[in-house]
């Protein structure tokens, strides 16, 4: 059974650029949530996607913007990179109904490096 | 909102020495506090966790311990072995279907 998977791995991108980054949660999982991981930190909430729609927010700019399909992946989308976006983008995905948090499954991230 | 806050941010123990790491947390609603380990270049992995109706929990090396009224939780790892080495994070959730919470991490160093 496969865990998250998130795709690419590692990516570089010039300020101002846009970026796209990719995540197909656990079998059995409908809810997908992401983090920043900045060097050194721990991971900050992004959002969280159930049913197609952003459930919640943490505390980041609209650059910042998602998308959850009906096969229940989702995509982080970035605008207007900026240098201080370079992190570790983390995908969790779980289970709405299940008991809380036990079932939170993290991906292996994407490293983005922005120059 | 919640803010987690965790010590140390570095800890160096000998190898079969005990390790002991405290979070503590804002919001009493609360209810369930999850350790994870990070190795480098790696995801954060579930180490152990703990419900707000538990005080003690306890894996082979490794328990958490829970005080509601005080708002802290701890790792305590005995034993410990060079492997142990990671960085370790704490965090809490409110409600299922709610958004962790984070503790900035402990960097454990685990000599031979």
């Amino acid at each position: 059974d496969a865990g998250v998977t998130q795709s690419p791995t590692h990516l570089i991108k010039t300020r101002g650029q846009q970026v796209t980054l990719r995540c197909s949660p656990k079998s059995g999982h409908d809810t997908v949530s992401w983090y920043q991981q900045a060097l050194g930190q721990g991971p900050q909430f992004i959002f969280q996607y159930y049913e197609e729609e952003e459930r919640q927010r943490g505390n980041f700019p609209d650059r910042f913007s998602g998308h959850q399909f009906p096969n229940y992946s989702s995509e982080l989308n970035v605008n207007a990179l900026l240098l201080g976006d370079s992190a570790l983008y983390l995908c969790a995905s779980s289970q709405r109904t299940g008991t809380g948090g036990s079932g939170y499954t993290f991906g292996s991230g994407t490293r983005l490096t922005v120059v | 909102g919640e803010n987690v806050e965790q010590h140390p941010s570095t800890l160096s123990v000998q190898e079969g020495d005990s390790a002991v790491i405290k979070c503590t947390y804002s919001d009493s609603a609360s209810n369930y506090f999850p350790w994870y380990k990070q190795e480098l270049g790696k995801r954060p992995q579930l180490i152990i966790d703990i419900r707000s109706n538990v005080g003690e929990k306890k894996d082979q090396r490794i328990a958490v311990t829970l005080n509601k009224t005080a708002k802290h939780f701890s790792l305590h790892i005995t034993e410990t072995q060079p492997e142990d080495s990671a960085v370790y994070f704490c965090a809490t959730i409110k409600n299922y279907g709610q958004n962790f919470v984070f503790g900035p991490g402990t960097r454990l160093s685990a000599l031979p």
